[in-house]
């Protein structure tokens, strides 16, 4: 399978602490993009990355929240100090070029 | 500033008939748009874009419709079927390259 590969599926955690999600997109796409989506909304657009450099944040993404592509390749996404609000489908997507973009099919966090 | 919407929350249809899902979209320099289709527990899949000098595609059972005069957007599937139903969102083009999509409408299919 050569799509976008998220790890976790699902998480579980308590208020306050730290979570670390990575996400594989496909080999050959240099964009790289996270998104949120709650129950029922689409999808909301957190951050990209165009190879290693990320270029855009939305003002969605609080400093409790860091996204990293250290080599151009997997990134990962870090929220520190949990809080329930936090609790959403976590989204990966990759693309080539600023069109089509291809999901993987996210992390699912709880925040109890 | 720009957003995306959709006409129905809901859609219920037959299987075999058509179905067509709208979406309105505002303030748009989109140079594209995209329809994916979720399934519940999955990320978003891909089904087809149109770019903004177009004003239709059609891919396999589906046709894109776009008119940019009254900034509107549709999806039509032929002859729907049971694994038609899904979440289905309409996507455009944001200016940091990245997606702004509506919030959905979920389509049933009825046997």
């Amino acid at each position: 399978d050569t799509g976008v590969s998220q790890d976790p599926r699902h998480k579980i955690t308590k208020r306050g602490q730290n979570v670390t999600f990575r996400c594989d997109p496909i080999s050959e796409h240099n964009r790289l993009y996270w998104y949120r989506q709650t129950l029922g909304q689409g999808p909301e657009f957190l951050t990209y990355f165009q190879n290693e450099a990320q270029l855009e944040k939305s003002r969605l993404l609080s400093d409790r929240f860091s996204a990293e592509r250290p080599k151009g390749s997997f990134s990962t996404l870090e929220i520190q100090r949990t809080e329930q609000g936090d609790s959403a489908m976590y989204l990966c997507a990759s693309s080539p070029d600023r069109a089509e973009a291809f999901f993987g099919q996210g992390t699912r966090l709880t925040v109890v | 500033g720009e957003s995306v919407g959709l006409h129905l929350p809901t859609l219920s249809v037959q299987e075999g008939d058509n179905s067509i899902i709208n979406c309105a979209y505002s303030n748009s320099a989109s140079d594209y748009f995209i329809w994916y289709k979720q399934e519940s527990g999955k990320g978003p899949q891909f089904i087809i874009d149109i770019r903004s000098n177009m004003d239709k595609r059609q891919g396999q059972r589906v046709t894109v419709l776009l008119n940019k005069t009254v900034k509107h957007l549709s999806l039509q599937i032929a002859a729907t079927q049971p694994g038609d139903s899904a979440v289905y969102f309409c996507a455009k083009g944001g200016s940091q390259g990245n997606l702004i999509f509506g919030k959905g409408t979920k389509l049933s299919v009825k046997p």
